[in-house]
């Protein structure tokens, strides 16, 4: 069964305070690892897609990356507008649609 | 562009009632599904539908129904509301099913809470 786990389940930073968001990973065949930013009371926002080791996609303050076990979102000199849930889901090949999501990091920018 | 629009954003109701929670998106996308999110748990899809009149089961369907009649409209209906049921519920569309990687868009979620 496919199985994602983020870590750490909650990260309070200063602002500027640059650090990494772990996504690991279990499917058998990986065809796209996405990443979501979710404001409170708000559903998931798109951020990117990976879709092979070593890949990796910049957005602003935001990168990522992927190997075969795990993704990272790194975030470069935060800012408070940064604070949200950041969530990691997997897609299996073979046409199956489900989307295994984990449950997220609550990250927190402290001005 | 209103992009994924949910209604009601919050509903209570008591134990065996019925109620359909509506979506609509007005990117022309043919692609929709809708998750629930639960403290401590990753989103699961309920059901998706790939297209006008095409529908099927995720991965936690039962309870839940579906109907796609229009490419804008897929609610979801309970048919008799249970407390296990109380959840925030997201309704998503893409330009392309889910093995083709596009992103999905989510909506603002319904919260709803059985009594």
């Amino acid at each position: 069964e496919d199985q994602v786990t983020q870590s750490p389940e909650a990260l309070r930073l200063q602002e500027g305070e640059s650090s990494s968001l772990n996504c690991s990973y279990t499917v058998s065949g990986l065809r796209g690892l996405f990443w979501y930013r979710q404001d409170p009371g708000k559903g998931p926002e798109f951020l990117f897609t990976l879709y092979s080791a070593g890949e990796e996609k910049e957005k602003e303050r935001l990168k990522a990356t992927l190997t075969k076990k795990e993704s990272f979102l790194h975030i470069t000199a935060p800012k408070p507008e940064d604070s949200a849930t950041y969530l990691c889901a997997v897609q299996r090949n073979f046409g199956n649609e489900k989307l295994t999501f984990g449950t997220g990091t609550r990250l927190t920018i402290i001005p | 562009n209103a992009g994924v629009t949910q209604t009601p954003k919050f509903q209570v109701l008591k134990t065996g009632q019925s109620m359909t929670l509506q979506c609509a998106q007005d990117m022309n996308h043919e692609y929709m599904s809708w998750y629930r999110q639960d403290p401590g748990m990753g989103l699961r899809l309920i059901h998706y539908s790939v297209g006008a009149g095409i529908t099927d089961q995720g991965e936690v369907p039962n309870g839940y129904n579906v109907s796609r009649s229009t490419t804008e409209d897929f609610p979801l209906r309970l048919l008799s509301a249970a407390p296990s049921q109380t959840s925030v519920y997201f309704c998503a569309s893409s330009s392309g099913p889910g093995w083709s990687n596009q992103p999905q868009h989510f909506g603002d979620g319904t919260r709803l809470s059985i009594l």
